[in-house]
């Protein structure tokens, strides 16, 4: 069965450094997609980034950037120069990539609260 | 601002009693998805509608059910709600974008059953 794991409920980092947030994932489906959400107080989920299994480099949106290592099952985000903005919940998600008709729903891990200080 | 809108934004019910959620997604948006999420945890997929059909369900009994109309509007009703069914709704509309679908979330509405 899929399963997304986030082991760090909360994290600190100080205003403009890097921090890297943790996932690790299971499937048994060669073909799948891993995401990041951010998900302020206000609960809406933002969308950051997206890594396909198949992708050969790791992807970049901006300040994001998702370390995957595929043989670990890992895909951890990175944010770099935080933000006080950045303080919120982040999850990570994945959904098995069937075409055809079938449903693309989202696996959510419990997510990891991040504290930007100044 | 991903263009997709969950109405009302809070609502308290009453065990027993039936609500009904609306979602209002982007021109183009065929596909929405329906999450409950409980205070602390990720969101939990309830179902999926794709040209106003059904198109997969997460492990939710029958009382939660699902429409979607030609608008892109979309309802998820409740029936006999419990004190369990206290959550964070959310509704996502997905695009294709560089060939892969992202699902894109609205707000949100927070339910409290008393």
């Amino acid at each position: 069965a899929q399963k997304i794991t986030q082991t760090q409920p909360g994290m600190f980092v100080q205003e403009k450094e890097a921090v890297t947030l943790d996932c690790t994932y299971d499937t048994s489906d060669p073909s799948y997609g891993l995401f990041w959400y951010k998900q302020p107080s206000s609960g809406e989920m933002i969308f950051l980034i997206y890594q396909g299994s198949y992708d050969q480099q790791n992807a970049t949106e901006g300040r994001y950037s998702l370390n995957f290592q595929k043989a670990r099952k890992s895909a951890n985000l990175v944010i770099s120069a935080s933000q006080l903005g950045d303080s919120a919940m982040y999850f990570c998600a994945m959904r098995e990539e069937n075409y055809g008709g079938a449903t693309n729903k989202l696996i959510f891990g419990t997510g990891t609260l991040l504290a930007v200080q100044p | 601002e991903t263009g997709v809108t969950q109405s009302p934004t809070h609502l308290i019910k009453t065990r027993g009693q039936q609500v009904t959620l609306r979602c209002s997604s982007q021109s183009g948006h065929n596909t929405v998805s329906w999450y409950q999420q409980a205070l602390g945890q990720g969101p939990q997929f309830i179902f999926q509608y794709y040209r106003e059909e059904e198109n997969g369900r997460g492990n939710f009994p029958p009382r939660f059910s699902g429409l979607q109309f030609p608008n892109y509007s979309s309802e998820l009703n409740v029936n006999a709600l419990e004190l369990d069914d206290s959550a964070l709704y959310l509704c996502a509309s997905s695009l294709v974008v560089a060939g892969t679908e992202t699902q894109y979330f609205g707000p949100g509405t927070r339910l409290l059953v008393l």
